[in-house]
């Protein structure tokens, strides 16, 4: 069964801190590992796509990386605008539905 | 282009009753995904439609929820005889490749 585990379930920075969020997987055949952020109230946002180990993708503060064992979402220089609920999930072997983990909750004071 | 929508965007009904719920998803998605997420937990699959196959209903929680596709593209879920533990936020979500999913706001339905 696959697994996704996310931490820490809270963070709070200061504006400009920077910091990561994790993502801890166990998947057979892992077919692809995708960030989200989701607001309250709205529907999760797509973020980036990791296919495999190694490969890294950027978006503005954001940089998403991977391993064979988890994926770390690191937030650089954070404005108050990047809070949000973080989610991670997984899509593997035959499997056609996406499995989430429980989520990051990132506060940004400024 | 415009995205997912879902409607209603609040519901609010009686122990007992009928809901649906409504999804048009991105134009030209063939793969079409139900999740339902209640307060503090992670996003729960529910069913899942592909083109013109066979839809996967895996995780349907029970015999009250159906879901249908008309013309591989408008989806309607259905809870029939609604209970309290029904009560969470309805998520749609399209794709076009069957790998990146895009989601709708979603419906928050609330059992009385």
């Amino acid at each position: 069964e696959d697994q996704v585990t996310q931490s820490p379930e809270a963070l709070r920075l200061q504006e400009g801190e920077s910091s990561s969020l994790n993502c801890s997987y166990t998947v057979s055949g892992l077919r692809g590992l995708f960030w989200y952020r989701q607001d309250p109230g709205k529907g999760p946002e797509f973020l980036f796509t990791l296919y495999s180990a190694g490969e890294e993708k950027e978006k503005e503060r954001l940089k998403a990386t991977l391993t064979k064992k988890e994926s770390f979402l690191h937030i650089t220089a954070p404005k108050p605008e990047d809070s949000a609920t973080y989610l991670c999930a997984v899509l593997s072997g035959s499997a056609r539905q996406l499995t989430f983990g429980s989520g990051t909750q990132l506060t940004v004071l400024p | 282009g415009a995205g997912v929508s879902q409607s209603p965007s609040n519901k609010v009904t009686e122990k007992g009753k009928d809901v649906e719920l409504r999804c048009d998803p991105i134009s030209g998605h063939t793969a079409l995904y139900w999740y339902r997420q209640s307060l503090g937990q992670g996003l729960e699959f529910l069913i899942y439609f592909q083109g013109n196959s066979a839809p996967d209903k895996s995780g349907l929680p029970s015999d009250r929820f159906s879901a249908e596709r008309t013309g591989g593209s408008v989806s309607t879920l259905t809870i029939q005889r609604t209970q309290q533990e029904d009560s969470a936020v309805y998520l749609c979500a399209s794709s076009l490749d069957a790998r990146e999913q895009y989601f709708g706001p979603g419906t928050r339905l609330t059992v009385t």
